[in-house]
């Protein structure tokens, strides 16, 4: 089975650039994670899509960050413009449909180190 | 709110040696607590979960975790461990929205395990 996959998976760039992060979930899956991972604040929820609808971005930092769900097989991660404080692992998960104990855990993929220069 | 506590940045065994990690939680309601553990330059993986049911919840690779209601923990433990344990190890608890019924998990700020040969 593919896990979830996510591209690229370094990037490094510019300040003031558009970063484009991309995710594809595992095939069946209904909900879409994206968090933020760096020394000084762990892991961070960014935001999470049911059935491709965002359903919390409270975790967004700013309005530099924006994130989409197109359909049911692909994400996406954006920060316009980039900042050296975006410097970090971001991470995209995915998690079945509620079945069996109605708590099924989440899959990550292997991140994006994302380097704002 | 529901959160976990890690009290523990690191913790050191030598292999063959017993380990445990720490992870005490604060929630309302009945708990669902994960486990998850992080190699380097690689995603969150599942390890176990407690829903409901014995106190002792087995995993992947040899680790187990038992609940202790009485002082709010879920500690991860392992009888003997292995050099290729080591690694960055993560608490989580289920937080469900109650007027949606939506899902995600709230992380510990994670304890990274060194076992020496």
């Amino acid at each position: 089975d593919a896990g979830v996959i996510q591209s690229p998976r370094h990037e490094v760039t510019e300040m003031g650039q558009e970063v484009t992060l991309r995710c594809k979930p595992i095939s069946g899956h209904n909900s879409l994670f994206w968090y933020r991972q760096t020394m000084m604040r762990g892991l961070e929820l960014l935001i999470y899509f049911n059935n491709n609808v965002p359903i919390d971005d409270s975790g967004m930092p700013e309005d530099r960050f924006s994130a989409k769900m197109p359909n049911a097989s692909f994400s996406t991660l954006k920060i316009q413009p980039s900042e050296p404080r975006d410097s970090a692992v971001y991470f995209c998960a995915s998690r079945p449909p509620r079945g069996g104990d109605g708590n099924q855990p989440q899959h990550f993929g292997d991140g994006t180190r994302l380097s704002i220069l | 709110a529901q959160s976990v506590a890690q009290p523990e940045d690191q913790v050191n065994v030598a292999e063959g040696n017993p380990l445990t990690v720490k992870c005490t939680y604060s929630v309302s309601g009945n708990p669902y607590l994960f486990w998850y553990v992080q190699y380097p330059n690689r995603g969150l993986q599942f390890l176990l979960k407690y829903i409901t049911g014995d106190n002792l919840v087995k995993g992947s690779y040899g680790f187990e975790a038992e609940f202790n209601k009485s002082q709010t923990s879920f500690h991860l433990k392992k009888p003997s461990a292995l050099v290729s344990d080591s690694a960055l190890y993560f608490c989580a608890v289920r937080d469900r929205e109650a007027n949606t019924g939506f899902q995600k998990l709230v992380f510990g700020t994670g304890t990274r395990l060194l076992v020496s040969p």
